[in-house]
């Protein structure tokens, strides 16, 4: 079981510019969450993922957007990046299975905005 | 909203030294509460959770206890080992957020040996 897998592991844009993250999730599950982390701070919620549709979304722009696959797979796009933007993004994957809904997180993308 | 109170750190302990990390937490309704740890330049880890009151969550010598009376959830340890230095998050999924995790700030420990 490969858990949650994200690409790519580092990124580095310059403000303006756009940048798309990806999170495969865990086999067997189907809910995908996307967390910020910034330095030295706690992951900040920005939405989740379960259907291919937007199920919950956290106090982030519209310039914060998502996608999910239908092999569960996800995305998450920044348009317009400020250098506010630089920071770990963490996806989570969890199972709608059962009455306890662990999330198993991956490594993150480090992205750095110049 | 919901929110957790994290004790502010850095946190550095000599190895076997006594560990406690204190989380408060304010939530509506009965949430799940979770330790979380993250290892220098890798992702969170589940530590242990406790889903409703007074229940222990426990593993790898970590405990803590869901107090609903004083909304706590402190995280504890008897004897420190170097390879616990890392960084620890308080979290809480309440009732109403569908399964959206809320941190605390985290605690980074340094064990000493």
């Amino acid at each position: 079981d490969a858990g949650v897998t994200q690409s790519p592991t580092h990124l580095i844009k310059t403000r303006g510019q756009q940048v798309t993250l990806r999170c495969s999730p865990k086999s067997g599950h189907d809910t995908v969450s996307w967390y910020q982390q910034a330095l030295g701070q706690g992951p900040q919620f920005i939405f989740q993922y379960y259907e291919e549709e937007e199920r919950q979304r956290g106090n982030f722009p519209d310039r914060f957007s998502g996608h999910q696959f239908p092999n569960y797979s996800s995305e998450l796009n920044v348009n317009a990046l400020l250098l506010g933007d630089s920071a770990l993004y963490l996806c989570a994957s969890s199972s709608t299975a059962g009455s306890y809904n662990e999330q198993f997180f991956g490594p993150g993308t480090r992205l750095t905005v110049l | 909203g919901d929110s957790v109170t994290q004790m502010e750190g850095p946190v550095t302990l000599s190895e076997e030294a006594f560990l406690t990390i204190n989380c408060t937490y304010t939530a509506t309704g009965y949430p799940s509460l979770f330790w979380y740890v993250q290892y220098p330049g890798e992702g969170l880890q589940l530590l242990l959770k406790a889903t409703k009151a007074d229940d222990k969550g426990s593993n790898k010598g970590f405990e803590a206890t869901y107090r609903k009376e004083t909304t706590s959830f402190h995280l504890e340890k008897g004897s420190v080992q170097v390879s616990d230095s890392a960084v620890y998050f308080c979290a809480l999924i309440s009732s109403g957020s569908a399964r959206q995790l809320t941190f605390g700030s985290g605690t980074q420990l340094t064990v000493l040996p």
